[in-house]
């Protein structure tokens, strides 16, 4: 049972905003950073957002991460067909003392 | 260039046991920690562990606690996750990832390893 809680899919036409929220406590998103992972179908996760809001090189600027009291959210703006994936939600939880995952959310480009 | 490169897939029987190996290249070693995580088949991501290569240090998720067992070696800059007892719900890909010591992200990812439990 994960932590972290997502929508289980959200999805959007080619050049829409899309924003995926992450909900979870004082003990994990309330204490430390958020990070966000994105993975294609059939492919492994890859590092998508870290430290809340920072970028990894060569992810495209479109999107971002932000990070308010328990609760984080991931926005993919211009929406392209190569965005269609799962993305992840995570961070440490200090109660757990465990890395716990979001629910994921299931991306679809219309 | 920085990798972690994994084992290949593996099929056991319920009640064995299964080692997977997760080698790293491309950096320092002991600079990273490196966790494994598991994925059933149309589930989410499950975090299981950790092992700090510079000591062996490990750290489980209470879920598995008793049943797996992370190694190194330092030799071959190799770590490995062993689960045992294993079950027909343990079928999953699992991968692993390495994490600069206190980032508290993980980057990259291994190609992950199929792991089948099938009677």
């Amino acid at each position: 049972q994960s932590v972290l809680t997502q929508p289980p899919s959200a999805s959007g036409t080619p050049g829409q905003r899309v924003a995926i929220s992450c909900s979870g406590s004082n003990s994990n998103i309330g204490r430390n950073a958020v990070n966000w992972y994105q993975q294609l179908p059939g492919t492994a996760p890859k590092l998508l957002i870290y430290s809340s809001n920072q970028s990894p090189s060569g992810v495209p600027d479109r999107f971002s991460g932000s990070k308010s009291g328990t609760s984080a959210s991931l926005a993919v703006s211009g929406l392209q067909s190569e965005d269609e994936a799962d993305y992840y939600c995570a961070a440490w939880d200090d109660s757990l003392n465990a890395y716990v995952f979001g629910t994921g959310t299931q991306v679809t480009v219309l | 260039q920085v990798q972690v490169v994994q084992s290949g897939s593996e099929v056991k029987k319920p009640g064995a046991s299964v080692k997977v190996s997760c080698r790293a290249s491309g950096y320092v070693f002991t600079d990273y920690y490196i966790h494994w995580v598991r994925q059933a088949p149309g589930q989410g991501l499950e975090w299981m562990g950790m092992i700090n290569p510079s000591g062996g240090t490990t750290r489980y998720a209470q879920k598995f606690q008793g049943r797996v067992t992370m190694t190194r070696d330092t030799s071959t800059s190799t770590v490995y996750m062993e689960l045992s007892g294993l079950r027909s719900d343990d079928t999953a890909i699992y991968y692993c990832s390495r994490e600069k010591h206190g980032n508290q992200y993980f980057d990259p990812w291994g190609q992950g390893t199929l792991v089948t439990v099938s009677s």
